[in-house]
């Protein structure tokens, strides 16, 4: 059982908007303003996304943005696009020096 | 422009020691503004965190309570690497094993992966 949890999936047509959510607890999400996401397609690594809640890396579209409000972290990918469809992890620094991740969410492109 | 390269064997035996190494290109293990880490990727554990370390004037660990008895992370800056360690393994420590740097308290750059099967 994973320490932040995730919808297992969510869908869209090409086009629309998605929207994961990320719920952790005052220890971890709601403590610190370090979450990040990361998209993962079959047999490759993860891919930082969004760090700082809401910052996103150089080379990361403008479609994917991160949010947060008490404990609850969100990723919207907006303007959907076949080469989306992938798992989705949330991952917050937590106390003791740790870093926990959500069970993560398979988005389908209908 | 930083990468990772992981090596190590994809098969340990019960009991045995896991290790794998990560190579570091681009970047170097001693800086200051990363942190060093390892994962692993199994259907029943998800995406686990497993450890870091990282230099600040001295060498630094943190370690998951989930492995914390059997880890060991440990960094060579005479090679720019950094490697992995977990004794008394059995067949729940199966998983795709990762390294990946930290850096803005987001883990930016990944290693390839490596598949690591407990089996006798």
């Amino acid at each position: 059982q994973s320490a932040l949890t995730q919808p297992p999936s969510a869908s869209g047509s090409p086009g629309q908007s998605v929207t994961i959510s990320c719920t952790g607890t005052s220890s971890s999400v709601g403590g610190y303003n370090y979450v990040s996401w990361y998209q993962q397609h079959p047999g490759k690594a993860p891919k930082l996304l969004i760090y700082e809640v809401s910052k996103r890396p150089s080379g990361v579209p403008d479609r994917f943005s991160g949010s947060k409000s008490g404990n609850t972290a969100s990723l919207t990918v907006s303007g959907l696009q076949a080469e989306d469809e992938a798992d989705y992890y949330c991952s917050s620094d937590a106390d003791s020096s740790n870093w926990v991740f959500g069970g993560g969410t398979k988005v389908t492109v209908l | 422009q930083v990468q990772l390269q992981q090596s190590g064997p994809g098969l340990v035996k019960p009991s045995q020691t896991l290790s794998l190494t990560c190579d570091i290109s681009g970047d170097s293990v001693s800086s200051y503004d990363a942190a060093w880490n390892w994962f692993r990727q199994s259907p029943s554990r998800g995406l686990e965190w497993l450890g870091r370390t990282y230099y600040r004037s001295r060498w630094g660990n943190d370690y998951a309570g989930s492995v914390r008895s059997r880890i060991i992370i440990t960094p060579d800056s005479s090679k720019n690497q950094f490697s992995l360690h977990l004794n008394s393994v059995t067949p729940e420590d199966t998983a795709v094993y990762y390294c990946a740097r930290a850096a803005h308290r987001a883990f930016d750059i990944w290693g390839q992966g490596t598949m690591v099967t407990v089996s006798s």
